[in-house]
């Protein structure tokens, strides 16, 4: 099976503190990997796609670097409205593997 | 405006089967990435299937042989066929869309959940 492992698993953070989220594909994924935040009760939004991409309307704090197998979600200056859960995916051929996910809270 | 509607969830006891639906406007199924992806209760995003063009569909290991992906591009409707339906079935399943080649799920439904249990 092909994984994509993230971490940390959770963390908390201040406001305007930076905010780096890790992810480790199992096998070489090139730059297709996009990053989802998920607010608590709400459908999953995408945030950056071909790694790096940001999609439109997505605040610039948050940035995507990595190719091969390591992957980073940056978020420059959290925001309350930050606040979910942060999922990698890799989209280069099916599994279309999810990573477990990061949660991210204020302190 | 892009919108995607799922339809079709419920409860169902282990074994049986049920077909879930993607009603789909805005844009045509048939020109892009069409996938199904679920949640369990409190748990992670589960990649399931994904369509696109004329017959690539593929599954995740969890349920090839059990799921069917398909569409009907006259409705402009996405279905997920499950059969032989288990407990760990149970989630939220969201349907999907993306631009084929370089986005993967730009849009997302509001989700159908299905709860297998006796």
């Amino acid at each position: 099976d092909i994984q994509m492992t993230q971490s940390p698993s959770s963390l908390s953070a201040s406001v305007g503190d930076r905010v780096t989220i890790t992810c480790r594909a199992s096998q070489d994924t090139s730059i297709y990997v996009a990053w989802y935040q998920q607010k608590p009760g709400k459908v999953p939004k995408l945030l950056i796609y071909t790694a790096s991409t940001l999609q439109s309307g997505v605040p610039s704090r948050f940035s995507g670097t990595g190719s091969g197998t390591d992957f980073t979600l940056t978020i420059s200056s959290l925001q309350p409205e930050d606040v979910a859960t942060y999922y990698c995916q890799r989209y280069i051929r099916a599994p279309w593997t999810f990573g477990q996910g990061t949660k991210v809270e204020i302190k | 405006e892009v919108q995607l509607a799922e339809s079709g969830g419920g409860l169902i006891q282990p074994g049986g089967s049920l077909r879930l639906s993607c009603a789909a406007s805005g844009f045509t199924v048939s020109s892009t990435y069409m996938s199904w992806v679920r949640q369990a209760p409190g748990k992670g995003l589960e990649w399931v299937s994904l369509i696109y063009y004329a017959a690539n569909t593929y599954y995740a290991d969890s349920v090839r042989g059990r799921f069917t992906i398909s569409r009907d591009d006259s409705k402009n409707t996405l279905y997920l066929q499950m059969n032989s339906l288990r407990v760990e079935d149970t989630a939220v399943y969201y349907c999907a869309r993306g631009v084929v080649g370089v986005v993967p799920l730009d849009y997302w439904g509001q989700g159908t959940l299905v709860t297998v249990s006796s």
